[in-house]
């Protein structure tokens, strides 16, 4: 089925240890995001690309990098894992700027715990 | 700096009211409002606003924007226990990025 595909759902990580989240979409989408949501913050931006090899830092980009080499693919990486990072992320892709049309699309989410 | 501000944060309503729910926003580069509703999962799409004055509506939601005042409302008439969850606000900015507000939680009682 076409749409956002976020792996894994659930992550459990010690401080200190660093990993990937994956997204995938298989709809030809150019624009691509990745955001946390935290308790009463509504989605905080952490990283955004409006293409293959284009990326740029969104509203808390710290301890987080992300890379843009094929159009499908848009990972997150953690870099080195803190308490404070302990959210849920959704990665998010649309076919136009600033979602016109049919908006953005949202993966299922991640939900990341670091103990 | 980027800005999107809902209110009120939650709501208590019982079923048949109406309710309002707003969104104000300072952001540059403007390119369109959404919004959506989220039910403990990933959000999903109910509207998006581009031009001042023109309602959206879908069955018993609808949406207007003011670009002039920078704000938006989302009605819901009749509310039903469905229509619990959080409404989010988002904001379309040029470069593709969406900047969301706190949301807002509805809960109709029944």
């Amino acid at each position: 089925n076409a749409g956002v595909t976020q792996t894994p759902k659930f992550q459990v990580l010690k401080t200190g240890q660093s990993m990937t989240l994956q997204c995938a979409q298989d709809m030809n989408h150019e624009y691509m995001s990745w955001y946390r949501q935290d308790p009463g913050m509504g989605l905080r931006l952490i990283h955004y690309s409006v293409g293959a090899g284009i990326t740029d830092q969104g509203e808390v980009p710290n301890g987080y990098n992300v890379s843009r080499s094929t159009t499908e693919d848009f990972p997150l990486r953690l870099l080195s894992a803190a308490p404070s990072q302990t959210s849920v992320y959704f990665c998010a892709s649309s076919y136009s700027i600033a979602g016109q049309g049919s908006g953005y699309t949202f993966g299922s989410g991640t939900r990341l715990t670091v103990v | 700096e980027d800005k999107v501000v809902q209110s009120p944060l939650s709501l208590v309503v019982h079923e048949g009211d109406t309710v309002t729910l707003n969104c104000s926003y300072e952001v540059t580069n403007f390119r369109s409002l959404l919004w959506y509703k989220q039910e403990k999962k990933a959000p999903t799409f109910l509207f998006m606003l581009t031009s001042s004055g023109i309602e959206k509506k879908s069955g018993r939601l609808s949406s207007i924007l003011d670009k002039k005042e920078l704000f938006s409302i989302l009605n819901i008439t009749a509310t039903q226990t469905g229509d619990s969850a959080v409404y989010l606000c988002a904001v379309g900015a040029h470069g593709g990025k969406l900047i969301f507000g706190q949301g807002t939680e509805l809960s109709v009682k029944p």
